[in-house]
């Protein structure tokens, strides 16, 4: 069964500090893999998606790694600002076209 | 102004009555989704539609159904038979359902049975 899960559940950061998020997926045949920002109450907005051959991509302050041989990703925040208050969301496509979403990790930044 | 739009943003129902979801978009987009949010879960598939006048189940159907008569439109029916009904439901939609095309989500409408 095609599972993803996203590590920590929670998190609570400090305006400016940096942060790693996590994110394991057993899809097979994989195709891609995408981060997206969940803020409250919102739809899901794409930060950058990552393909078997990329090992890292920035958005800004944003930057996602892939492991295709671990089946590992994660999300880098840098100085994290207030706005980054959300829901992050680890997306895992397979090569037959289906998308299978991760529980997402719910990131607090206090001033 | 290209988007995808969802409406109502809120909506309140009373147990056994049926109710309608909205969502459009104008982004020419041939694929169209249907999600639902439930607190510290994530996103399940409903129903999906590649194009117009076709749609599938996805892996949460029972109790909801969907048309797709306009590519621009795909509204969801929660109907009586969905037993848990109260939830966050997002609407997508992307380019022709190949590997890398990104999903672009409405704002949402959250549903609440009294």
């Amino acid at each position: 069964k095609n599972q993803v899960e996203q590590s920590p559940q929670s998190l609570i950061i400090l305006e400016g500090k940096n942060c790693t998020l996590q994110c394991n997926y057993t899809v097979s045949p994989f195709s891609n893999l995408r981060w997206y920002k969940q803020d409250t109450g919102r739809g899901p907005v794409s930060l950058t998606i990552m393909t078997f051959s990329e090992n890292t991509k920035s958005n800004g302050r944003y930057t996602a790694t892939l492991d295709a041989d671990t089946k590992q990703s994660s999300l880098h925040i840098t100085a994290s600002q207030l706005s980054d208050s959300a829901s992050y969301i680890c997306v895992v496509r397979s090569n037959a076209g289906k998308s299978t979403f991760g529980d997402g990790t719910t990131l607090t930044v206090k001033p | 102004d290209g988007g995808i739009t969802q409406s109502p943003k809120y909506l309140f129902r009373k147990e056994g009555q049926n109710v309608t979801l909205s969502c459009e978009q104008n982004l020419n987009h041939d694929a169209m989704y249907w999600y639902r949010q439930d607190p510290g879960q994530g996103l399940r598939l409903i129903y999906y539609s590649q194009i117009v006048n076709d749609f599938q189940k996805g892996d949460i159907a029972e109790g909801y159904s969907v048309s797709r008569e306009k590519k621009e439109s795909f509204p969801l029916t929660v109907t009586s038979a969905q037993k848990n009904p109260t939830a966050f439901y997002l609407c997508a939609s992307s380019l022709p359902v190949t590997t890398y095309n990104e999903q672009f989500f409405g704002p949402g409408t959250r549903l609440t049975v009294l």
